[in-house]
């Protein structure tokens, strides 16, 4: 009965490190997605995968990069960390990215500060 | 881009007192969504709208799909502390061939009890 599972809760990097943030779904869902939250905005999609082997860019994507090598995991690296990249991220999941009724499941988020 | 422009940004009310938010945005979507986050968790859905004048209720929650399909309003009957947390919604719109979801900058609720 997981959903969607995120790792790490928090991280402290300095400027220049990379990270993997990782988020697995055990709900079979087809679509995928990363978000960050900024105080005073809402939600802005990252990157999405709408299915293995297949990831496209979001609202904001400079700075990350993501993979899709099967179904369940859904990775986001960030390879130099920036201070602009503090913030929370949030991973979700879908049946599919077709349906209009496909409910979207989000994880707990991973609180990342960049110093 | 798009925007949602989410109203009141923060309320505080008393226990048992009803609540009423809304977003709206210059943009025509083909679905509303209303979610709650609570503090150190994901948002979680409380109502989906998919049809222009559609007004659905969840329990104490009713949420309404506006007529011209660019605003959306949510309210909470008879609060209780529980309800304290962050609500968002989100404008969905098909576009190349997935939907993809505008969020709003979020209300945030306080019951005083």
């Amino acid at each position: 009965n997981a959903g969607v599972t995120q790792t790490p809760k928090f991280q402290v990097l300095k400027t220049g490190q990379s990270m993997t943030l990782q988020c697995a779904q055990d709900m079979n869902h087809e679509y995928m997605s990363w978000y960050r939250q900024d105080p005073g905005m809402g939600l802005r999609l990252i990157h999405y995968s709408v299915g293995a082997g297949i990831t496209d860019q979001g609202e904001v994507p400079n700075g990350y990069n993501v993979s899709r090598s099967t179904t369940e995991d859904f990775p986001l690296r960030l390879l130099s960390a920036a201070p602009s990249q503090t913030s929370v991220y949030f991973c979700a999941s879908r049946q599919d990215g077709r349906g209009i009724k496909n409910i979207q499941y989000f994880g707990a988020g991973t609180r990342l500060s960049v110093l | 881009g798009q925007q949602l422009n989410q109203s009141p940004q923060s309320m505080f009310i008393q226990e048992g007192e009803d609540v009423s938010m809304n977003c709206t945005s210059s943009s025509i979507f083909n679905t509303w969504l209303w979610y709650k986050q609570d503090p150190g968790e994901g948002p979680v859905l409380l109502i989906a709208l998919y049809k222009a004048g559609e007004l659905t209720s969840n329990g104490r929650l009713t949420a309404q799909f506006g007529i011209t399909r660019k605003d959306s309003f949510l309210n909470i009957s008879a609060s209780i502390p529980s309800d304290v947390g962050i609500y968002f919604c989100a404008g969905g719109t098909l576009r190349s061939g997935t939907y993809k979801y505008i969020f709003g900058t979020g209300t945030r609720l306080k019951v005083l009890a």
